[in-house]
């Protein structure tokens, strides 16, 4: 059983530049969470997908990010025109709402941003 | 609004019994998670509440009160492994974990 994984693990970045990170979920999981967490905080929710279709965007997300998810699998974050202020670490989450518990999100290891 | 408080750090021996607490305020609620974090890692889930009342799960209960908007995750035995961060985290109608900034414990020997 695979969990929720996460590419890459660690990225730093000049200012100014793209990144793109990727979360694939636990398979047959209908739901994906991205999350952003700073040290000494708890994550901050992002946005989240049901299959294929954004559900809710956080009003903290500005336009530089985007987040997709074309084929409900996968999911990939970007982030443009990095600023000193993104870096943290972007968490992603899944969950199966047809279960006995679809409440419980699992978390991948997270990817870890630095803007230089 | 919504909001969600927990302490900023504890400490507790080893072999001793730690509570830490978390109070809440929401419109919409459907649960309230504890997860644990290990610094550098990504949060595990603990428990989940969404009835009043106490959940055991071997060392680690965690307590309900939706009318006070009260939670607390208690460890008996403390280990060394123990040390972490315990966050807090309510899910709302909205589909999504609103958490606390989490509660730093640090076990000693």
């Amino acid at each position: 059983d695979t969990g929720v994984s996460q590419d890459p693990r660690h990225k730093i970045t000049k200012r100014g530049q793209n990144v793109t990170f990727r979360c694939d979920p636990i398979s047959e999981h209908n739901r994906l969470y991205w999350y952003r967490q700073t040290l000494g905080q708890g994550p901050e929710f992002l946005t989240y997908f049901q299959n294929e279709a954004q559900l809710e965007k956080s009003r903290l997300l500005s336009d530089r990010f985007s987040a997709e998810r074309p084929k409900g699998s996968f999911s990939t974050l970007e982030i443009q025109r990095t600023e000193q202020g993104d870096s943290a670490m972007y968490l992603c989450a899944s969950s199966h709402t047809g279960t006995v518990r679809p409440y419980e999100q699992y978390f991948g290891p997270g990817t870890r941003l630095t803007v230089t | 609004g919504q909001n969600i408080d927990q302490p900023t750090e504890m400490t507790a021996t080893e072999g001793a019994i730690v509570q830490i607490n978390c109070t809440y305020q929401t419109s919409g609620f459907n649960g309230l998670f504890w997860y644990q974090q290990h610094a550098g890692e990504a949060p595990t889930f603990l428990s989940y509440n969404v009835l009043d009342g106490l959940e055991e799960k071997g060392r680690f209960s965690s307590f309900l009160s939706r009318s006070k908007g009260y939670s607390y995750l208690l460890l008996k035995e403390l280990q060394m492994k123990d040390s972490a961060s315990y966050l807090c985290a309510f899910y709302n109608q909205g589909g999504k974990l609103i958490f606390g900034q989490g509660t730093e414990l640090s076990v000693k020997p």
